[in-house]
């Protein structure tokens, strides 16, 4: 498995605001994937991010709302800009080692906005 | 898209009882399938995999079965344990590297 980290555990944020959630993984990954746990409910990927590519997005997630970076094997993070109560959820990093699929996810970060 | 979802959203079971927690899906083309565990606070920790090939794959005291026929997957939990409560996912992909998520079931040990 990886040690995988993210920035900050938690927030809360007003409406209107943008929030950059940051993930850091211990060893160089190709793959890395956003998801949003809405509060009670199961994951829903927002995008996939390789290294040296433009964001993959899910149907529903758009890069204006979630624009995501990738500037090396080990770091991404993912914004949630122009933020409304509806963006309140669990927002997750994962990162998938090896070629079989496996993917580890990192602690989440918990978002409120008011 | 894929449709993961659970028979069951809560189980209750005795300590040191088994546990058997199920999942269909509805994506024939569906070839690898995950178990993942949450627990509070937490993100999802990695339990146990199976790809289409095979129909059971055992760990330390979990078993995943696997039924194509009728898209089914199970989680069965050995002498359970009160830290195995916890949220139980299981995701399927179809090779691309995107998983998908059930609803997700809450198991609680009875000590």
């Amino acid at each position: 498995s990886a040690v995988i980290s993210q920035k900050p555990s938690r927030d809360i944020c007003q409406r209107g605001t943008s929030l950059t959630i940051q993930c850091q993984v211990d060893s160089q990954v190709t793959m890395m994937f956003w998801y949003r746990q809405q509060p009670g409910q199961s994951l829903t990927l927002i995008a996939t991010a390789n290294q040296g590519s433009e964001a993959t997005y899910e149907s529903g997630f758009v890069i204006d709302k979630f624009p995501i970076s990738r500037p090396n094997l080990t770091f991404s993070t993912l914004t949630v800009s122009n933020m409304s109560p509806e963006d309140s959820s669990i927002y997750l990093c994962s990162v998938e080692l090896g070629t079989g699929g496996e993917q580890y996810f990192g602690p989440g970060t918990r978002l409120t906005v008011t | 898209g894929e449709s993961v979802g659970l028979h069951l959203p809560t189980l209750s079971v005795q300590e040191g009882d088994n546990s058997i927690i199920n999942c269909a899906y509805s994506n024939s083309a569906s070839d690898y399938f995950i178990w993942y565990k949450q627990e509070s606070g937490k993100g999802p920790q990695f339990i146990i995999d199976i790809r289409s090939n095979m129909d059971k794959r055992q760990g330390q005291r979990v078993t995943v079965l696997l039924n194509k026929t009728v898209k089914h997957l199970s989680l069965q939990i050995a002498a359970t344990q009160p830290g195995d409560s916890a949220v139980y996912f299981c995701a399927e992909s179809s090779g691309a590297n995107n998983l998908f998520f059930g609803t997700g079931t809450r198991l609680t040990v009875i000590p």
